[in-house]
């Protein structure tokens, strides 16, 4: 079956505009985790949906930084008024249920503020 | 900040040979989780083991946890080319949902 789908796969785009990174789960699956990754570095958690609900925002930087889950399937991360500090690897997994899981990952949006 | 913390954070063996790497973490936990990410590719899971269990394998891999020393390790047998990645822990602290990553081990198998 489908794995999960990240689109675009690179978005390069300049300081201050916004920006909306989407991420298509596996179908069935509950829990959906949103991650920034740093080149060389592990992934670093930024948000957590379970259904359509946000249960976990803590990771998220800053208040320029918002994630939505509405239907409780597809979810977009959307950074406003972006910086250059911003440029990463965003990542999004989901998981069958909420713990104890493993989480599929999907290959990455990579963002570029110029 | 990185809860989990890899070492060695590089490692380079020689085909047929033996991997280990270490996970270390700082807070009481559910589960631990192992994956691996070949380069600039999504992280794909490998092994979970619950706090309760000691020892897990699956093919050519065997996890241990020690919950009193907040330690796991990933012991990768008869390595292959193929197995080449970078390879990190992954925790989610009890009371919590969210997943902690470690700072990763790269491993190089040279054929």
């Amino acid at each position: 079956g489908a794995g999960v789908s990240q689109s675009p796969r690179y978005k390069v785009t300049k300081r201050g505009q916004d920006v909306a990174l989407r991420c298509d789960p596996i179908s069935g699956h509950v829990s959906l985790y949103w991650y920034r990754q740093a080149l060389g570095q592990g992934p670093e958690f930024l948000t957590y949906f379970n259904y359509e609900a946000q249960q976990d925002k803590s990771g998220l930087p800053n208040d320029r930084f918002s994630a939505e889950r509405p239907e409780g399937s597809i979810s977009t991360l959307t950074i406003q008024r972006t910086e250059q500090r911003d440029s990463a690897m965003y990542r999004c997994a989901s998981s069958l249920g909420q713990r104890g899981q493993p989480q599929h990952f999907g290959d990455g949006t990579r963002l570029s503020i110029l | 900040s990185q809860q989990g913390e890899e070492d060695p954070q590089a490692l380079s063996i020689q085909e047929g040979e033996n991997a280990t790497m270490n996970c270390s973490y700082k807070t009481s936990i559910n589960n631990l989780q192992w994956y691996r990410q070949n380069s600039g590719r999504g992280l794909v899971h490998l092994i979970l083991i619950r706090s309760n269990e000691r020892e897990k394998h699956s093919g050519r891999l065997r996890v241990t946890l020690d919950t009193s020393k907040k330690s796991s390790s990933l012991l990768i047998t008869a390595s292959r080319a193929a197995d080449t990645a970078s390879y990190f822990c992954a925790t989610d602290a009890q009371g919590t949902y969210k997943y902690i990553f470690g700072t990763g081990t790269r491993l190089k198998v040279l054929a």
